[in-house]
């Protein structure tokens, strides 16, 4: 079975610092590994997401996430947190062996605090 | 190149009614999604459908259903809705038919159904 698991519902941080974001997830065979943003009344935007290749990922608006196969996480960074940051960000994971839609997190409140 | 749209954007109904939400994917992209987002269960997969066929389907009531026309629009069904099923209403397409949970989703705004 496929599971996603963000176990902070809320994360504040001070404009500025860096932020992260905690994600592990459970899938059998290769995980596919994405995050999403979602604003106030409005539907979720891509930021980025790991198929293969480099652990290290680059994303939209200054993202980058970390994929960990060992500890089976991948965890959403930002070396300088933005105000404009503040929003719900959710973790997905996709499986090449198992059904074709994605698993999603509950979401991670994240507030930066001016 | 517009997005995914979704209409309604609010809808009210009333216990018992049923419901039709309508999304029209990105224009070439043929594997449309439906999600539901409550604050305590986040996105809960409800169905995807790929060239007006079903192919995949989440835990939930017979209740709700959908279905996809010809030109890959897609609307989605409640009936006899129940004050549990006030949520957002989310429609994703994808541009590939072949393993789309690989290469991801595109979303729209959403349905902010409430049931009175």
């Amino acid at each position: 079975a496929q599971s996603v698991a963000q176990p902070e519902d809320q994360v504040n941080v001070a404009e500025g610092n860096p932020l992260t974001v905690k994600c592990t997830y459970s899938v059998s065979g290769n995980p596919y590994l994405f995050w999403y943003v979602q604003y106030p009344n409005r539907g979720l935007q891509f930021l980025l997401k790991y198929i293969t290749g480099d652990n290290l990922v680059k994303g939209s608006y200054g993202f980058e996430a970390e994929f960990n196969k060992s500890q089976t996480s991948f965890h959403l960074k930002k070396p300088s947190a933005l105000v404009s940051d503040s929003a719900l960000y959710f973790c997905a994971v996709g499986s090449q062996t198992g059904a074709n839609n994605l698993f999603f997190g509950t979401g991670t409140r994240l507030t930066v605090i001016p | 190149k517009a997005g995914v749209t979704q209409t309604p954007r609010y809808l009210i109904k009333t216990r018992g009614q049923q419901v039709t939400l309508s999304c029209s994917p990105i224009s070439g992209h043929r594997s449309v999604s439906w999600y539901q987002q409550t604050p305590g269960q986040g996105l809960q997969f409800l169905f995807e459908y790929f060239s007006e066929t079903q192919r995949n389907k989440g835990n939930f009531p017979g209740r709700f259903s959908g279905r996809q026309f010809s030109n890959s629009r897609s609307e989605m069904n409640v009936s006899t809705l129940e004050l549990g099923d006030s949520a957002l209403y989310l429609c994703a397409s994808s541009s590939t038919g072949t393993a789309p949970q690989i290469y991801g989703y595109t979303f729209g705004s959403g349905t902010r159904l409430t049931v009175v």
